[in-house]
């Protein structure tokens, strides 16, 4: 019962510096999103991708791109890692239900130094 | 203006008392839904409840009730019988409008209410 899987669980980057955070689920939802959360600002949604095959801006997308590898996969890339981008960062999957909640996973931990 | 407003940083009730945690919304939408998650001190992000617009009844969840109040645009969790291991920050999420496409997949979420129950 993985539900969803996001690697690594911690990091640390230099300024200027690249990664891809990862996310897998295997709830076969259609839905997948990246959110960022920051001490007193709960969860802010950085993209999102409705189904396989496309991909949408959230409310604070700059300095971010994903991909919707597959229907299992979506990933968040940081080109050049800023400070300000020192967050927990949470994938989420869900299915195009009005009822149904979004599935989080344990989040990754991002520090820029 | 906020969508979500929980107004309570921090809330403290005694092990076995009732607690109400407060959440007002803005939405212009008919259709829209609420949720209620809890993140214990670990960090992950943990569904508890959710209220749809048109739905007639307020919903329940074991120990976990939701106060909907429609005309009033708030949504307040309820948890009765408080455990220790209720403590944790709790989040209300709005989703507005139906699935077809646009924003409509994008959850807002308030600050949070960072509850702790006292033994």
């Amino acid at each position: 019962n993985a539900g969803v899987t996001q690697t690594p669980k911690f990091q640390v980057l230099k300024t200027g510096q690249s990664m891809t955070l990862q996310c897998a689920q295997d709830m076969n939802h259609n839905s997948m999103y990246w959110y960022r959360q920051d001490p007193g600002m709960g969860l802010r949604l950085i993209y999102y991708s409705a189904s396989e095959g496309t991909t949408d801006k959230g409310e604070v997308p700059n300095g971010y791109n994903v991909s919707r590898l597959n229907k299992r996969e979506f990933s968040l890339r940081l080109e050049s890692a800023a400070p300000s981008q020192t967050s927990v960062y949470f994938c989420a999957s869900s299915e195009r239900v009005s009822n149904q909640p979004q599935h989080f996973g344990d989040g990754t931990r991002l520090s820029i130094l | 203006a906020q969508k979500i407003t929980q107004t309570q940083p921090g809330m403290f009730v005694q092990e076995k008392e009732a607690v109400t945690l407060d959440c007002t919304y803005d939405t212009s939408d008919q259709s829209y839904g609420l949720f209620w998650y809890k993140q214990p001190s670990s960090g992950e992000m943990i569904f508890l409840i959710y209220q749809g617009s048109y739905d007639e009844q307020n919903a329940t969840e074991g120990r976990y009730s939701l106060n909907f109040q429609k005309a009033r645009k708030s949504a307040n969790l309820v948890i009765s019988a408080s455990q220790l291991g209720d403590s944790a920050m709790y989040f209300c999420a709005m989703r507005e409008g139906r699935y077809s496409g646009g924003s409509n997949y994008k959850l807002t979420f308030g600050k949070g209410t960072l509850l702790t129950v006292n033994p």
